[in-house]
């Protein structure tokens, strides 16, 4: 089945500094690829969203490119603010083709924590 | 738009008893979700539905039940609370446009079972 594999938490940094955290995944057919942000006691928001081989997705700086030949789509930050600090999830949906619209696939997340 | 809304916000049980977590969304999404949120384990699919009156079991149905009668809403129901069940509850819905599957979350539902 479909699965997601981020990089292991937590991350910490200083403001300014440069953010990467890994995500690779495994599916079947052409899925579409996303990051979520949960702020402390919030849901999910979406951060940004790439739906086909080297599309990018980029949105208040952070940016992912929809890496198909590597099965990545690792999440970038030119310089992170203390405002960012929260936990980052990569996920999957759509692998196996219509059937598998309106469901998730997760990976176990990031803590990002950025100091000043 | 109120977007997806969750009710309630927190909840204690006892080991055996039963409820009912609420989901509702005003956006005419044809997709609902419910998921369970676990430290270290992201979030993991309970069930779904792809419309009114169709369910299906995601990564986790054991011990809760759905039902989709109208587009709008989607609720969870635990018939015997089991402290293995003391997690985070989301309910999402989405479309699809384009190939795209873009889900909206509520707010979550923090749930305890002693």
């Amino acid at each position: 089945g479909d699965s997601v594999t981020q990089m292991e938490g937590p991350v910490t940094l200083s403001e300014e500094a440069f953010l990467t955290i890994n995500c690779t995944y495994t599916a079947t057919g052409y899925p579409s690829l996303f990051w979520y942000v949960q702020y402390p006691g919030e849901g999910l928001q979406l951060l940004l969203k790439a739906t086909k081989a080297d599309d990018k997705g980029s949105n208040k700086g952070f940016e992912a490119t929809y890496r198909k030949e590597t099965t990545s789509f690792h999440l970038e930050k030119g310089s992170v603010q203390v405002s960012d600090s929260a936990v980052y999830f990569c996920a999957l949906s759509g692998g196996a083709g219509g059937t598998s619209y309106g469901k998730l696939t997760f990976g176990q997340g990031t803590i990002l924590t950025v100091h000043p | 738009n109120a977007g997806v809304t969750q009710t309630p916000k927190f909840q204690v049980l006892k080991t055996g008893q039963s409820m009912t977590l609420q989901c509702a969304q005003d956006m005419n999404h044809e997709y609902m979700s419910w998921y369970r949120q676990d430290p270290g384990m992201g979030l993991r699919l309970i069930h779904y539905s792809v419309g009114a009156g169709i369910t299906d079991q995601g990564e986790v149905p054991n011990g809760y039940n759905v039902s989709r009668s109208t587009t709008e809403d989607f609720p969870l129901r635990l018939l015997s609370a089991a402290p293995s069940q003391t997690s985070v509850y989301f309910c999402a819905s989405s479309y699809r446009e384009g190939g795209i599957n873009e889900q909206f979350f509520g707010p979550g539902t923090r749930l305890t079972v002693l």
